[in-house]
């Protein structure tokens, strides 16, 4: 059964710090994994998606990189601001036929301090 | 594009009684949808796939006569919690497929959160 980690479970820094989120995978057979963000009583937001045959995708101020042989994952954020502060969610793809079925980690409260 | 709306947002229910939960894709026409449930502080469990036209698969664990599941179109999907009890309390978020961007892009609804006193 895949399962879904995610470390720090909450980390609050000071506005313009970069920081790294953490996210492990106890089965490498994905077929992607994807980083969310969720405001505090809403949905969820879409941030990176990657492919289990990339090793990294960046938007902006955000860079995730995977490493699907060890089941690991970061979400690096470069120059924090307080409006970033948010949940993040991963989520692994299962792979073959559940292809779209989401596994998701605990998540990682960010506060981000002005 | 690519957008999901729930309906209602936030609901309080008597226990007992039954509440539905609609899933809407707003700009695109989706043939599978997905429920997941969250807790207070944890994360999102996938409760069932929802296919248009044919019966809901559900996760292990999730009773399907308690968690009707109806996607009647290719834009609405709906969840009704039968005889409700103030543990299925939850959050609640859909999420839509949208087959133009690819078999794994997810968009997910904003959610609706249930009270069951």
């Amino acid at each position: 059964k895949q399962e879904v980690t995610q470390i720090p479970a909450a980390l609050s820094v000071p506005e313009g710090e970069n920081l790294v989120l953490n996210c492990s995978f106890t089965d490498s057979a994905i077929y992607n994994l994807q980083w969310f963000r969720q405001d505090p009583g809403k949905g969820l937001t879409s941030l990176l998606l990657i492919q289990s045959s990339q090793r990294e995708q960046t938007s902006g101020r955000l860079n995730a990189s995977l490493d699907k042989s060890s089941g690991r994952s970061t979400l690096y954020i470069a120059a924090s601001q307080p409006g970033d502060s948010a949940t993040y969610l991963c989520a692994v793809s299962r792979g073959a036929q559940g292809a779209q079925k989401l596994v998701f980690g605990q998540g990682t409260r960010l506060t981000i301090n002005p | 594009g690519a957008v999901v709306s729930q309906h209602p947002s936030w609901v309080i229910c008597k226990s007992g009684t039954s509440v539905k939960i609609e899933c809407r894709s707003l700009d695109f026409q989706a043939t599978t949808m997905f429920w997941y449930r969250q807790f207070p502080k944890q994360s999102l469990m996938l409760m069932a796939t929802s296919n248009e036209g044919s019966k809901a698969t559900y996760e292990q664990g999730v009773e399907k006569d308690k968690f009707l599941i109806n996607h009647a179109s290719l834009t609405l999907s709906t969840l009704t919690v039968t005889s409700a009890h103030p543990e299925d309390s939850s959050f609640y978020i859909c999420s839509a497929r949208d087959p133009r961007t690819g078999p794994y892009e997810q968009y997910f609804g904003p959610g609706t959160r249930l009270t069951v006193t």
